[in-house]
């Protein structure tokens, strides 16, 4: 089975310093994953991807996230926050074992809010 | 590409109706997800289809709840009878074999009175 584990329901950081979203996960092979993010009334959007290649993976609007094997996680990270950053963010995993399959399972999410 | 388009965006019934949600996802996927979103219990797969065929609905919370594809383009989620504890927002996403990441709609809102 698969999981993912969002241990954080909110992080509060100040517009410019750097954020960290923590994510770990569980699979079978290897793991497919992935962090969307989810502003007020919206629909989840995709934010960056990892599947092989550099454990540092960059996305959209300045985020990136850093593949680590060995603690089997997945943080979501930004060198300057923004105020306009505030939203939900939600980590995911697919088990590579599977082919890919496409079951995707998604964390409980994290509420982050940057404050001026 | 005008992305995946769901509708009613909001529906508010009283229980015991019949509700259908609707979906229309990007041209090109051949995979189909239906997900439940609560406070309670966050973001649940309900159902998903690859190329039309339910694949896995094992989410499906019970009888009263039922999903279809008839064709590459639509999917339905039908409730009935309808419950206040059916009351979340639906999301439908899709998504093609060869990129991986799901895409998802705006969701329809059901509140069940």
């Amino acid at each position: 089975a698969q999981s993912v584990a969002q241990p954080e329901d909110q992080v509060n950081v100040a517009e410019g310093n750097p954020l960290t979203v923590k994510c770990t996960y569980s699979v079978s092979g290897n793991p497919y994953l992935f962090w969307y993010v989810q502003y007020p009334n919206r629909g989840l959007q995709f934010l960056l991807k990892y599947i092989t290649g550099d454990n540092l993976v960059k996305g959209s609007y300045g985020f990136e996230a850093e593949f680590n094997k060995s603690q089997t996680s997945f943080h979501l990270k930004k060198p300057s926050a923004l105020v306009s950053d505030s939203a939900l963010y939600f980590c995911a995993v697919r088990d590579g074992l599977t082919g890919g399959g496409n079951k995707l399972t998604f964390g409980t999410g994290t509420q982050l809010k940057v404050e001026l | 590409d005008a992305g995946v388009i769901q509708s009613p965006r909001h529906e508010v019934t009283e229980m015991g109706q019949e509700v259908t949600l609707r979906c229309k996802p990007i041209s090109g996927h051949n995979s189909l997800f239906w997900y439940r979103q609560t406070m309670m219990r966050g973001l649940e797969l309900l159902i998903y289809f690859n190329n039309n065929v339910p694949i896995d609905d094992s989410g499906m919370p019970e009888d009263r709840f039922s999903a279809k594809m008839p064709n590459a383009s639509f999917s339905t989620l039908k409730i009935q009878p309808s419950e206040p504890r059916d009351s979340a927002v639906y999301f439908c996403a899709s998504k093609s074999i060869s990129t991986g990441e799901l895409f998802f709609g705006e969701g329809s809102r059901l509140t069940v009175l």
